[in-house]
């Protein structure tokens, strides 16, 4: 079975400084990997996915993630964060060999502090 | 940009009631999606709908839900009796084929049940 872990309920980064949030997956198969955000009362935006290919991955607003297959990992990152980067962000996975929906991980908040 | 519509965006209903919540997929788009987040939860899978037929479902996804897509462009996902716990937000998701990775989400409903 598919699963996705975020081990951080909560990451708190100071404005300019380098932003990471975790993830690690597991599936049967190759992974379709994805990050998604939530600000407060929105739906979900999408950010970036790693299909195949190069593993650094760059997405919208300055995020990139970087896919490690021997971790199992897939981290979102970006060089310098932004107060309006504060929201909830879940990262995701498809297994195209096991079905065709998405699991989600528990999601990590953001807080960037001025 | 072509987008996921969801409407309406807030429903408040009584223990009981039926409600059908909307979705107006991404035009040229095969295969749909549910999925809830019950709130501060992860956002899980409810029901996949292909070629006018549910493809995958989870144990979520019980007779008192139903999926139907009435016309060539709505999606709805109908709650027969609604109960306390099925408050949540309701995203609806579509991608352009059988196999394509990415999905697209709406920006959700949110179904207050009371």
């Amino acid at each position: 079975a598919q699963s996705v872990a975020q081990p951080e309920d909560q990451v708190n980064v100071a404005e300019g400084n380098p932003l990471t949030v975790k993830c690690t997956y597991s599936v049967s198969g190759n992974p379709y990997l994805f990050w998604y955000v939530q600000y407060p009362n929105r739906g979900l935006q999408f950010l970036l996915k790693y299909i195949t290919g190069d593993n650094l991955v760059k997405g919208s607003y300055g995020f990139e993630a970087e896919f490690n297959k021997s971790q199992t990992s897939f981290h979102l990152k970006k060089p310098s964060a932004l107060v309006s980067d504060s929201a909830l962000y879940f990262c995701a996975v498809r297994d195209m060999g096991y079905g065709q929906n998405f699991v989600f991980g528990p999601g990590t908040r953001l807080s960037v502090l001025p | 940009e072509p987008e996921v519509t969801q409407t309406p965006s807030h429903q408040v209903t009584q223990m009981g009631q039926e409600v059908i919540l909307r979705c107006v997929p991404i035009s040229n788009h095969l295969y749909f999606y549910w999925y809830r987040q019950i709130l501060g939860q992860k956002v899980e899978f409810l029901v996949s709908f292909y070629n006018n037929e549910i493809s995958e479902k989870s144990e979520i996804f019980d007779d008192q839900f139903s999926v139907e897509r009435p016309d060539g462009s709505n999606f709805t996902l109908k709650i027969r009796s609604t109960k306390l716990e099925d408050s949540a937000m309701y995203f609806c998701a579509s991608s352009e084929r059988w196999g394509t990775p990415e999905a697209f989400f709406g920006q959700g409903t949110r179904l207050t049940v009371v």
